[in-house]
């Protein structure tokens, strides 16, 4: 496609239930990252996955939060028995290769009540 | 997580006035960026800066890499209704593909 793709747009969920975000990089990218942005605050990375390599889970913010990127393009990030602390926007970017520029999909808000 | 001193948090001005916003940090950095975020939209870069001292214009931007590869800043320069939204600057190291974000800074245009 022309840009990061994002879905849902928007998704309101119960606290304890489990949610997935799933995002579709531009075509040909190998990188891609997701970024966690709680409002009024910059943005905070979570997880980095570079073509075949072991992704990089070091910003993950507990054992609740998992990714996986399938056939090196589309990724899922899934937060399990969500808390109203994960409540924010998430962003997915992809890169044409590492330390490229970063392009943004339009994010999905997730908001747990 | 680590972030990047941003500053203002946020500015009023009149359309046609100029903007100048920067971003510091304790860490040394070799690429600086600097991206607008629209309401609903994920962040769009503006312009990148690969070498200290750097100064890099995008039309009415100007940014300018600091020579002690610690700072930042980005003007706007006969601001007008669509550039409101939040700037963010955001650093990253040579060997590492994370990016450290500041806040940002909102930009209000009073009518």
């Amino acid at each position: 496609g022309a840009g990061v793709s994002q879905s849902p747009s928007n998704k309101v969920t119960e606290k304890g239930k489990d949610v997935e975000l799933r995002c579709d990089p531009i075509s040909g990218h190998t990188a891609l990252y997701w970024y966690r942005q709680s409002l009024g605050q910059g943005l905070e990375f979570l997880i980095y996955f570079q073509g075949n390599s072991a992704p990089d889970k070091s910003g993950l913010p507990s054992d609740r939060f998992s990714a996986e990127r399938t056939g090196g393009s589309v990724s899922t990030l899934t937060i399990q028995r969500t808390q109203q602390e994960d409540s924010a926007v998430y962003l997915c970017a992809s890169s044409l290769v590492a330390q490229e520029t970063q392009y943004f999909g339009p994010g999905t808000r997730l908001l747990v009540l | 997580g680590q972030q990047l001193n941003q500053s203002p948090q946020s500015m009023f001005i009149q359309e046609g006035e100029d903007v100048s916003m920067n971003c510091t940090s304790s860490s040394i950095f070799n690429t600086w960026l600097w991206y607008k975020q629209d309401p609903g939209e994920g962040p769009v870069l503006l312009i990148a800066l690969y070498k200290a001292g750097e100064l890099t214009s995008n039309g009415r931007l100007t940014a300018q890499f600091g020579i002690t590869r610690k700072d930042s800043f980005l003007n706007i320069s006969a601001s007008i209704p669509s550039d409101v939204g939040i700037y963010f600057c955001a650093g990253q190291g040579n060997s590492n593909y994370q990016l450290i974000w500041g806040a940002g800074t909102k930009l209000i245009i009073k009518p």
